[in-house]
């Protein structure tokens, strides 16, 4: 099946910096790259959804400032959390639709998490 | 808006025994729905799906039914194994599907020899 990575795996950085995640589809072009957020405990909750080439659309009470999303090319997105603090700590996750995928089908990275001291 | 209701786990089971994973949904219109697996350490896998009602889906011994009376999509599967240990997560997708999935928070299955 199709293969996305994230990178990094995990990061740990200061409160007040900004921070950097990669998503890449490693055999498939991406059309539509979607940034998901997961909570111990709790399910994952969308927060943007981004076409190669557009803007991002932002789900409701995420902040499009804090939270940079970039869909420059078919098969790299990549979510940049900027004036990191504690609150951002989380697993961040990605997922890539596109052409010749299966309709509704998404393919997911394996995470990323987050600590901000 | 979109919600789906999934069992809370831990479930624990032993080897061969008969597994079910309740699930339930709102949504409006008529969702696609699905369920993910996670294993340790991975990302999400699709496990299977269905796109409308009465629809089964089924992969690896594991099957789902889409209900629209109950608006359910219970995970089950007959005999399980210890490599069935995972976390599973219950979604869906309404509208045009161009839209993300709205998870469940998600089962953590444990199976013991």
């Amino acid at each position: 099946g199709a293969v996305v990575s994230q990178h990094p795996s995990r990061v740990i950085c200061k409160s007040g910096t900004s921070v950097k995640i990669e998503c890449r589809s490693l055999d498939f072009q991406a059309t539509t790259m979607f940034w998901y957020r997961q909570f111990p405990k709790q399910s994952l909750m969308l927060m943007a959804t981004s076409n190669e080439g557009s803007k991002a659309t932002y789900e409701q009470g995420v902040e499009k400032d804090k939270f940079l999303i970039n869909h420059a090319s078919l098969t790299l997105s990549t979510l940049t959390v900027t004036s990191a603090h504690p609150e951002d700590s989380s697993f961040y996750i990605c997922s890539a639709s596109g052409q010749g995928a299966v309709r509704y089908e998404q393919y997911f990275g394996p995470g990323t998490r987050l600590t901000v001291t | 808006g979109d919600s789906v209701t999934q069992m809370e786990g831990p479930v624990t089971l032993s080897e061969e025994a008969f597994l079910t994973i309740n699930c339930t949904y709102t949504a409006t219109g008529y969702p696609s729905l699905f369920w993910y697996v996670q294993y340790p350490g991975e990302g999400l896998q699709l496990l299977l799906k269905a796109t409308k009602a009465d629809d089964k889906g089924s992969n690896k011994g594991f099957e789902a039914t889409y209900r629209k009376e109950t608006t359910s999509f219970h995970l089950e599967k007959g005999s399980v194994q210890v490599s069935d240990s995972a976390v599973y997560f219950c979604a869906l997708i309404s509208g045009g599907g161009a839209d993300g999935l709205t998870f469940g928070k998600g089962t953590h299955l444990i199976i013991q020899p």
